[in-house]
């Protein structure tokens, strides 16, 4: 069965720390890898990810994925408040148009 | 431009009702696509419209579930008679490409709970 597993699943740092989040999948015929910040709301877009050691960056937040070792990590330098929220792993596949397979989450929050 | 937009943001109603949730996508997005998450669970998919053709309706848990989308523009999802574990937030999503960089926009959600 298709997956997607995100750890850890609650985090709680300090201002100005740094951390990582970790997503790892298992579909088949994999397409892409995105990456959402969930805050009260809706999701709201990130990153998509389809090759293996490209990072992509905006701001403080960066990600890369590994398509051999199938997982991506999504990096928050220099943390702040605003930082908190819900992030959402999730994979596309070739195979089932744009379906998308959602990881549970990682809850992020961010304390002065 | 306008997001996508869900009504209403909240209904509880009494198991055996009728509910219709109503999407209106990013004008031009011709994807529509609904998720939900239920209590505890990741967000899944359940269906998803190319203008008004049903894509793929293979994450609809049951034919209590109707969408739709009469002229290819917004989409109603309806649920009919509701029970209890269909409770959850309702999300609807567009994206004009397949995917193709820019991912989907997400609308605030409807958060249903029943009763």
């Amino acid at each position: 069965e298709d997956k997607v597993v995100q750890s850890p699943l609650s985090l709680v740092v300090h201002e100005g720390d740094t951390v990582t989040l970790n997503c790892s999948y298992e579909v088949t015929n994999f397409r892409s890898l995105l990456w959402y910040k969930q805050e009260k709301k809706a999701p709201t877009f990130l990153f998509m990810l389809t090759s293996s050691g490209i990072e992509k960056k905006s701001g403080r937040l960066s990600s890369i994925l590994d398509k051999k070792e199938l997982f991506s990590i999504l990096n928050i330098t220099a943390t702040q408040t605003g930082d908190s929220a819900v992030y959402l792993c999730a994979v596309s596949m070739k195979t089932s148009y744009d379906k998308v397979i959602f990881g549970p989450g990682t809850s992020l929050s961010v304390i002065p | 431009e306008a997001g996508v937009t869900q009504f209403p943001s909240h209904s509880v109603i009494e198991k055996g009702q009728t509910v219709t949730l109503r999407c209106d996508p990013i004008s031009g997005h011709d994807n529509l696509y609904w998720y939900r998450r239920v209590m505890g669970k990741e967000i899944k998919f359940l269906l998803h419209f190319v203008k008004e053709s049903k894509q793929d309706e293979s994450g609809m848990p049951n034919n209590r579930f109707l969408a739709e989308r009469t002229g290819g523009t917004y989409s109603t999802l309806k649920v009919q008679p509701a029970e209890l574990e269909d409770s959850g937030v309702y999300f609807c999503a567009s994206s004009q490409d397949r995917l193709l960089g820019s991912g989907y926009t997400f609308g605030s959600g409807t958060r249903l709970t029943v009763v």
